[in-house]
């Protein structure tokens, strides 16, 4: 079976703190796929990211970045200067290479302080 | 615009009363999958399709059923929704590269109360 982390339920910082977002997966597969999702206030959901299961390196994208560990099966995610418009739940989510189905965490909800 | 559409986005309907959620993406995406979203639970596969007429149960298909006779279409019936199918729901579409899978691209969600 395949199964999502995120230990932290809520997290609350202030504005230009930098912030981690915790995601652990569990899965048996050696082909897999990891993606983070954000869900803001309006309810949609944006897809941030995707990371292949053979492709270890750390991505950063602005102020947004990854840090995947196959050793430690995590995939974390780091806001550095937070700003207000990050509050939103962020999903982690995982595809196994061997099916079809997608399994989310679930999720961490994000308040930035002004 | 690329999108996934999805219709009603807001339902209040009552205990055993047949509706149908429809869902309907123009990106000639090849699978589409059903969520729905309950606080503390995060998001739970319903159903999903690789492609017309192939369907398959996701974590939590009980009480629902869907169909897939076209591409862009992929409706959400439930047959006599109970109060507990109370959720928000989310139709996403992708396209399916095989060994190579692609970000799903999610619809606004509708929100169905059942009373």
């Amino acid at each position: 079976a395949q199964k999502v982390t995120q230990a932290q339920t809520e997290i609350s910082v202030v504005e230009k703190e930098d912030v981690t977002l915790d995601c652990v997966y569990e899965t048996r597969d050696t082909t897999y796929y990891l993606f983070w999702y954000k869900q803001p206030p309006s309810g949609e959901l944006v897809f941030l990211i995707r990371r292949n299961s053979f492709d270890e390196q750390n991505e950063i994208s602005g102020r947004y970045s990854w840090n995947f560990q196959k050793s430690t099966s995590s995939f974390n995610f780091t806001i550095t200067a937070s700003q207000v418009v990050d509050s939103a739940v962020y999903f982690c989510a995982l595809k196994r290479g061997s099916n079809y189905k997608l399994t989310f965490g679930k999720g961490t909800l994000l308040t930035v302080n002004p | 615009e690329a999108q996934v559409t999805q219709n009603p986005r807001y339902l209040i309907t009552v205990t055993g009363k047949k509706l149908t959620v429809t869902c309907s993406q123009n990106m000639n995406h090849e699978y589409m999958s059903w969520y729905r979203q309950d606080p503390g639970l995060g998001l739970r596969q319903i159903y999903y399709s690789m492609n017309v007429e192939v369907t398959d149960k996701g974590d939590v298909p009980e009480g629902y059923k869907v169909s897939r006779k076209e591409k862009r279409n992929f409706p959400l019936i439930l047959e006599s929704p109970s109060p507990n199918q109370t959720s928000l729901y989310f139709c996403a579409s992708s396209i399916w590269g095989g060994i190579d899978y692609n970000e799903q691209f999610f619809g606004p969600g509708t929100r169905l109360t059942v009373l």
